[in-house]
C-alpha cells in the first residue's frame, strides 16, 4: 500500500503563494488516482482537488478554480499544490489522499501539512 | 453538487453501547458512498466503501447499510477506541465530492 507524506505548509500572507507536495512511496505511484482534501480549524472535510492516474481529466472545487492547481510527476512519485491568491478563508490542514480503483473514496491519507494564511 | 447530511451532529454513548449515524443524500447515489472516523490530530482513516463493505483491517463491530438516499454507520459495540469523529462521502456525482458535516462521538 502507499505511504503519503505532505510537506510545503506554513504561513503565508492574503494574496500570497504556495505550494505544496505529497511523496509517495510503497507501491507504485502511477497505479493511484490523487486528490488534495482540507479541514479548517475546528471544521469539516472540504475536498478540493482531483488527478487522474496520467495527469487528465483534473477536478477542482468552485472555491479554489483558477487559484489552485493540481499536478503530478510520476517519475518521482509526487503530487503537488500550487496555491496562489490566497484568502484567510483557505487556512486548514490540507490532506493528500489516494483511490486506486478508479471510485473516488479514499484508501490512504497523508498526515497533513497546516497552511495558515494571515497579515 | 450534493448535499450530505449527517445526523446526529454528536452524541454522548458508553463503551459496550450500540450505536447508529445517519447520513442522508439530497439526490439518489445509489451505493457510492464511504464512511470515514477521525480522531483529533490525524488523518481520517477509511472504514467503509460501497455504503457497506469493510475496508480490510476494519474490526466488524463497524458495518454499513443503505442504498440511494439514506445510509447508516452502525458500531455494535463500541470501543474505547470508537470515540472520535465520523464523516460520510459521496463518490457518485462529482465535482464536487462531497462530504457529511460529521458526527462526533463522546464518551458519556
Amino acid at each position: 500500500q502507499v505511504q503519503l507524506v505532505e510537506s510545503g505548509g506554513g504561513l503565508v500572507k492574503p494574496g500570497g503563494s504556495l505550494r505544496l507536495s505529497c511523496a509517495a512511496s510503497g507501491s507504485t505511484f502511477s497505479d493511484y488516482y490523487m486528490s488534495w482534501i482540507r479541514q479548517a480549524p475546528g471544521k469539516g472535510l472540504e475536498w478540493i482537488s482531483y488527478i487522474s492516474r496520467s495527469g487528465s481529466p483534473i477536478y477542482q472545487a468552485d472555491s479554489v478554480k483558477g487559484r489552485f492547481t493540481i499536478s503530478r510527476d510520476n517519475a518521482k512519485n509526487s503530487l503537488f499544490l500550487q496555491m496562489n491568491s490566497l484568502r484567510a478563508e483557505d487556512t486548514a490542514v490540507y490532506y493528500c489522499a489516494s483511490c486506486r480503483d478508479g471510485y473516488i473514496y479514499f484508501q490512504h491519507w497523508g498526515q497533513g501539512t497546516p497552511v495558515t494564511v494571515s497579515a | 453538487a450534493i448535499r450530505m447530511t449527517q445526523s446526529p451532529s454528536s452524541f454522548s454513548a458508553s463503551t459496550g453501547d450500540r450505536v447508529t449515524i445517519t447520513c442522508r443524500a439530497s439526490q439518489d447515489i445509489r451505493s457510492y458512498l464511504a464512511w470515514y472516523q477521525q480522531k483529533p490530530g490525524k488523518a481520517p482513516k477509511l472504514l467503509i466503501y460501497a455504503a457497506s463493505t469493510l475496508q480490510s483491517g476494519v474490526p466488524s463491530r463497524f458495518s454499513g447499510s443503505g442504498s440511494g438516499t439514506d445510509f447508516t454507520l452502525t458500531i455494535s459495540c463500541l470501543q474505547s477506541e470508537d470515540f472520535a469523529t465520523y464523516y460520510c462521502q459521496q463518490y457518485y456525482d462529482y465535482p464536487p465530492i462531497t462530504f457529511g458535516q460529521g458526527t462526533r462521538v463522546e464518551i458519556k
